[in-house]
């Protein structure tokens, strides 16, 4: 069990350039969450996915964020036309299911540098 | 709204001593309660959970937390800290409602005096 993958593990984009990130659930989990991470907000929670339907993305900004999941193995975050404010370490956590109290098993992050 | 209360940044201990981690979180109704750490360029690892039962839960590494609903606290205890144990605490609670997500607290450095 690799646990969740994140790639790229840095990414540096300049403003107003695109940024995709991607995450591999550990296989058979049915539930993925993207959070952001930041020394000033700390962790947010941006969106939900189970069994690929997008089902909670209240945390999204309303601009410029989206995220898809094509496929069980794996679930993109695209940032356009990135901002010095989107700098910030995106997390990918995976369930088995869709209890409340199931753990969320989380990837290394992707850092995420706008110059 | 809801809320996860860490009101420290930041704790220094002894190798040996005795710790105590503060959460408190906002909610009248009994909340799914998580503490994760963070180790330096690593994601999130689960220490314990509680929803029910016994309020003392123990959890990995000699790690325990204890629910107090009348405080509405969740409090990280270990009896004696090791080097290995400075990293980044974060208390969350996901309370169902939200659609499963969890909402987490600032975070508590600590740090461990050899």
């Amino acid at each position: 069990n690799a646990g969740v993958i994140q790639t790229p593990r840095h990414k540096v984009t300049g403003k107003g350039q695109e940024a995709t990130l991607w995450c591999e659930p550990i296989s058979g989990h049915s539930a993925v969450f993207w959070y952001r991470q930041t020394i000033v907000q700390g962790l947010e929670f941006l969106t939900y996915f189970r069994n690929q339907a997008p089902i909670d993305d209240s945390g999204m900004p309303k601009e410029r964020f989206s995220a898809q999941m094509p496929n069980q193995s794996h679930s993109t975050l695209k940032i356009q036309s990135t901002q010095p404010q989107d700098s910030a370490v995106y997390l990918c956590a995976s369930r088995y299911d869709w209890g409340y109290y199931a753990e969320q098993f989380f990837g290394p992050g992707t850092r995420l540098t706008v110059l | 709204a809801q809320s996860v209360t860490q009101p420290d940044a930041r704790v220094t201990v002894s190798e040996g001593a005795s710790l105590q981690l503060r959460c408190k979180y906002s909610y009248s109704g009994t909340p799914y309660l998580f503490w994760y750490v963070q180790y330096p360029r690593q994601g999130l690892q689960l220490l314990l959970k509680y929803y029910s039962g016994d309020p003392v839960v123990q959890g990995v590494n000699g790690f325990e937390a204890e629910f107090i609903k009348s405080n509405s606290s969740f409090h990280l205890r270990k009896a004696s800290v090791h080097w290995s144990d400075s990293a980044v605490y974060f208390c969350a609670v996901n309370y169902g409602s939200s659609g499963n997500k969890l909402i987490f607290g600032i975070g508590t450095l600590l740090s461990v005096k050899p």
